[in-house]
């Protein structure tokens, strides 16, 4: 994994589905984990291993990963999933994504 | 439940070092991988870098120059050295316990502690 790209920004209605993309060459071949950041606090794992949920975060956190994008939906998003979100692969270095902002409007 | 702090001056001068130490709550210092992630004011996560006790060391390609990450067992700490520091390295510096399975997680951070390259 040498470079991950993510939209700087996001907008979703609260109750509607979110989906957050995270590119990169061949990703599809490795695995991706996501992270949550709320102003001010430390980032919280939400999604490793593409698609598994650490205990305590909400089922309506779900990911995928297949060709060159790897993707962190929210399925009826809340007022409290506004943050940032960074993805992050392992291949021989851990590299993170930019970062996407989530606004719930 | 396992707990990490960061520790540390917050204010270091341009060209010293920077060095943190993060104190774990945890048994099993040996079986993971002990890692340092920093974020520059208003941008994104960057890796710094790991410690396991078996696997040695692994330091990200544009810092690996100017850093060292040692593990403590005696005090349950690992430590953070960062050479001839500039504005640049001012940031949020956060300790994580790093998980391994088919991917390496961070799935223990500690509160983060800012540190700021200023003369």
């Amino acid at each position: 994994s040498s470079e991950l790209s993510q939209p700087p920004s996001v907008s979703v209605s609260p109750g509607q589905t979110a989906s957050i993309t995270c590119s990169g060459d061949k990703l599809g071949d490795e695995y991706v984990c996501w992270y949550q950041q709320k102003p001010g606090q430390s980032p919280v794992l939400v999604i490793y291993e593409d698609d598994k949920r650490p205990s305590g975060i909400p089922e309506r956190f779900s990911g995928s990963n297949s060709g060159n994008t790897a993707t962190l939906t929210i399925s009826g998003t809340q007022a409290m999933d506004e943050a940032d979100y960074y993805c992050q692969a392992w291949k021989s270095d851990i590299v993170f994504g930019g970062g996407t902002k989530l606004t719930v409007l | 439940q396992v707990q990490l702090q960061e520790s540390g001056p917050g204010l270091v001068k341009p060209s010293e070092t920077l060095s943190l130490t993060c104190t774990v709550s945890s048994d099993s210092i040996r079986d993971y991988f002990w890692s340092w992630i920093r974020q520059p004011p208003g941008k994104g996560l960057e890796w710094i870098g790991y410690f396991h006790y078996r696997e040695g060391t692994n330091y990200n390609p544009s810092l690996r120059s100017r850093v060292t990450i040692s593990l403590d067992m005696s005090k349950n700490h690992f430590s953070l050295k960062l050479n001839s520091v500039i504005a640049a390295d001012t940031a949020v510096y956060y300790c994580a316990r790093g998980e391994i399975e088919r991917v390496l997680y961070f799935d223990y951070w500690g509160q983060g502690i800012q540190v700021t390259v200023s003369s």
